[in-house]
């Protein structure tokens, strides 16, 4: 099915390991973007990618990586995690974010534990 | 400090009830502003989108309107059905790839 797709759908893991969130999209939407959302300060930008092999920092990008080899997947790792990555990560796309017409599409969103 | 807010935090109404929610932004040089609702464990979903030159939108029984000069955004719920219930975020584009988010209003709407 056409969409946007995030796995895993949860995770728990430990201080200090490396994990991956995955993120497959099935527009060909050009941007792809990677938020995170705490309580209390809403949804914020971790990673964005304009385009394959273009990716650039959002306003909270320490700890994380990214990377964007197909324009379908953009996957989010967190190289040596911390208590304070525990959170829920969601991913979107948009299909030309320079036309301001275009919405940002979501991922349902993957719930990280880290103990 | 481009910062959204949403007030209020939740909102509880009966069915059938005309309602409003609020978003004000401190730097009113946007893009664009988007409402999203949000359910429980789900991702977001566009609900309606407003570019810089516009100053409403409508969906069915959602119409959005926005103030640049005030810093403003109010999204209108016209009789309001139990399945509204979710959380609803506004987000203030400020170009292609710089979104700010609200915390979001938290509505009931009670049979």
């Amino acid at each position: 099915d056409a969409g946007i797709t995030q796995s895993p759908r949860y995770k728990i893991t430990e201080t200090g390991r490396q994990v991956t969130l995955m993120c497959h999209q099935t527009w060909s939407h050009s941007y792809m973007f990677w938020y995170r959302q705490d309580l209390g300060h809403g949804l914020r930008l971790i990673y964005y990618s304009a385009a394959a092999d273009i990716t650039d920092k959002g306003e909270v990008p320490d700890g994380y990586v990214v990377s964007r080899s197909k324009t379908e997947n953009f996957p989010l790792t967190l190289e040596s995690a911390t208590r304070s990555q525990t959170s829920v990560y969601f991913c979107a796309s948009s299909e030309n974010p320079g036309n301001s017409n275009q919405p940002q599409h979501f991922g349902d969103g993957t719930r990280l534990s880290i103990l | 400090k481009q910062e959204v807010t949403q007030i209020p935090a939740a909102l509880s109404v009966p069915e059938g009830e005309n309602l409003v929610l609020n978003c004000s932004f401190t730097d009113s040089a946007i893009y664009n502003l988007q409402w999203f609702r949000q359910d429980p464990g789900k991702g977001l979903t566009s609900l309606l989108l407003i570019q810089s030159s516009q100053r409403e939108q409508t969906s069915g029984r959602l119409n959005a309107s926005l103030d640049k000069s005030s810093g403003r955004s109010t999204l209108y719920i016209a009789a309001s059905q139990p399945g509204d219930s979710a959380t609803y975020l506004c987000a203030v584009g400020y170009n292609n790839n710089d979104m700010r988010f609200g915390a979001g209003t938290r509505l009931t709407v009670k049979p």
